[in-house]
């Protein structure tokens, strides 16, 4: 079955370290986006992607890249991270269609 | 750009009452409407979702939402909830001004007490 998962699962790590999380879909998926998760936020856009080399920023980008070299991945890397940056983190992708579909996410803890 | 308001953060209720769940949004433009359910420590799954025709749509798991354009209203309804029905609850708008992207409200926690 297709899916999408994410990795790591769980993840501490200390201020100014940069962090590497991964996504990867088995869909075939033509986009693909970054969110992440705080209470009383809801899910927010960090980045996504429409295809590959294609990526875009969303609402809240600073402090956070992407890079798309295939269909199937599109890592986030938060560059030096901050206590700001502590968050679950989820992936989604969709077909050319409305519908997203959600990683599992990933709890980061930034020290 | 649209806008996605859950009007409330936590709705506590009984097993078997009927419960609501409301959404409002903001929008220029015709946008498409989902709600997806988050349950403890797992991703987003979607629960139903409406894109055009009748303004009742029948989800997964007894749920069921109404579109109403002229109140700009997508509220979640169950007739009679389940324990198994404690989760997180998003509304989000798709399209419109923000082609291609979800956009969010803030989730109501949604507690079934037995």
């Amino acid at each position: 079955d297709a899916e999408i998962t994410q990795s790591p699962r769980h993840k501490i790590t200390e201020t100014g370290r940069q962090v590497t999380l991964a996504c990867h879909q088995t869909w075939n998926h033509n986009n693909m986006f970054w969110y992440r998760q705080d209470l009383g936020h809801g899910l927010r856009l960090i980045h996504y992607s429409y295809g590959v080399q294609d990526t875009n920023k969303g609402e809240v980008s600073d402090g956070y890249s992407v890079s798309r070299s295939n269909t199937e991945d599109l890592p986030l890397t938060l560059e030096s991270a901050a206590s700001s940056q502590t968050s679950v983190y989820f992936c989604a992708s969709s077909d050319h269609g409305e519908t997203q579909y959600f990683g599992p996410g990933t709890r980061l803890l930034v020290l | 750009a649209q806008s996605v308001t859950q009007l409330d953060s936590q709705v506590p209720v009984f097993e078997e009452a009927p419960v609501e769940l409301r959404c409002n949004y903001s929008s220029s433009v015709s946008v498409y409407l989902f709600w997806y359910v988050q349950y403890p420590n797992q991703g987003l799954q979607l629960l139903l979702k409406y894109l055009s025709g009748s303004t009742l749509v029948k989800g997964i798991n007894g749920f069921e939402a109404e579109f109403n354009k002229s109140q700009t209203s997508f509220h979640l309804r169950k007739p009679s909830v389940h324990i198994s029905d404690t989760a997180e609850y998003f509304c989000a708008v798709f399209g419109g001004t923000s082609y291609g992207k979800l956009t969010f409200g803030q989730g109501t926690i949604l507690t079934v007490h037995p």
